[in-house]
């Protein structure tokens, strides 16, 4: 079975610098794809950015990027000069083809942004 | 908007009732999955159906059921409700394809509150 796991239940980080939320996922497949969803206190889930395990390059989307590692089966979403609105919960997730589509996520990662 | 519509936005019941939450997904989009999220939780994968046809079940109570109709609007009938079912309940779409690299698109949710 698949498994997603974030290790961090909370972080923090202080406006306009940068923070690193971890990411690491259990899987024996070799087709799959990882996504970052952030779920802001209106409780709307919002897709952040996504990656395709067969590329190398990692995604990038504006001011959030990851670092993907598929040997160490780690996915990383670094955000960089953090805002206020970047405060939510921020959700890893990880889907296959080989497990009819579906998405499982980790349990979450609440980021504080502090003026 | 990620135009998947949920209804209703918010549901209060009693214990032992019965409740259908409704989702509309995206236009073009043929798979519809369910997600329960309690209190400061990850979000739970409850089933999934393509094209009319359940896909997939996760930790989906027998008390709970689901179904998609041919217009792929689907509902998800909770019953003999108890005070642990009360959770956001999100509703997600799909474009499908082999490789899995479309993401959920997400509805805002049902809150249901069972007293």
């Amino acid at each position: 079975a698949q498994t997603v796991t974030q290790s961090q239940p909370e972080m923090s980080v202080q406006e306009a610098e940068t923070v690193t939320l971890s990411c690491t996922y259990d899987t024996s497949e070799s087709d799959y794809y990882l996504f970052w969803y952030k779920q802001p206190p209106s409780r709307q889930m919002i897709l952040v950015i996504r990656q395709e395990a067969y590329k190398q390059q990692n995604a990038t989307e504006n001011r959030f990027s990851v670092n993907f590692q598929k040997a160490a089966k780690s996915f990383s979403l670094k955000i960089s000069d953090s805002q206020l609105g970047d405060a939510a919960m921020y959700f890893c997730a990880y889907r296959t083809p080989y497990n009819n589509n579906d998405m499982r996520f980790g349990a979450g990662t609440r980021l504080t942004v502090k003026p | 908007d990620s135009g998947v519509t949920q209804t209703p936005k918010h549901l209060i019941t009693a214990t032992g009732q019965r409740v259908t939450l409704r989702c509309s997904p995206r236009s073009g989009d043929l798979s519809v999955y369910w997600y329960q999220q309690s209190l400061d939780q990850g979000l739970q994968f409850l089933i999934q159906y393509y094209n009319g046809e359940e896909r997939a079940k996760g930790n989906i109570l027998e008390r709970f059921s689901a179904q998609q109709f041919p217009d792929l609007h689907s509902e998800l009938n909770l019953s003999s409700l108890e005070l642990g079912d009360s959770a956001l309940y999100f509703c997600a779409s799909s474009v499908e394809s082999f490789g899995a690299d479309s993401p959920l698109h997400f509805g805002n949710g049902t809150r249901l509150t069972v007293t």
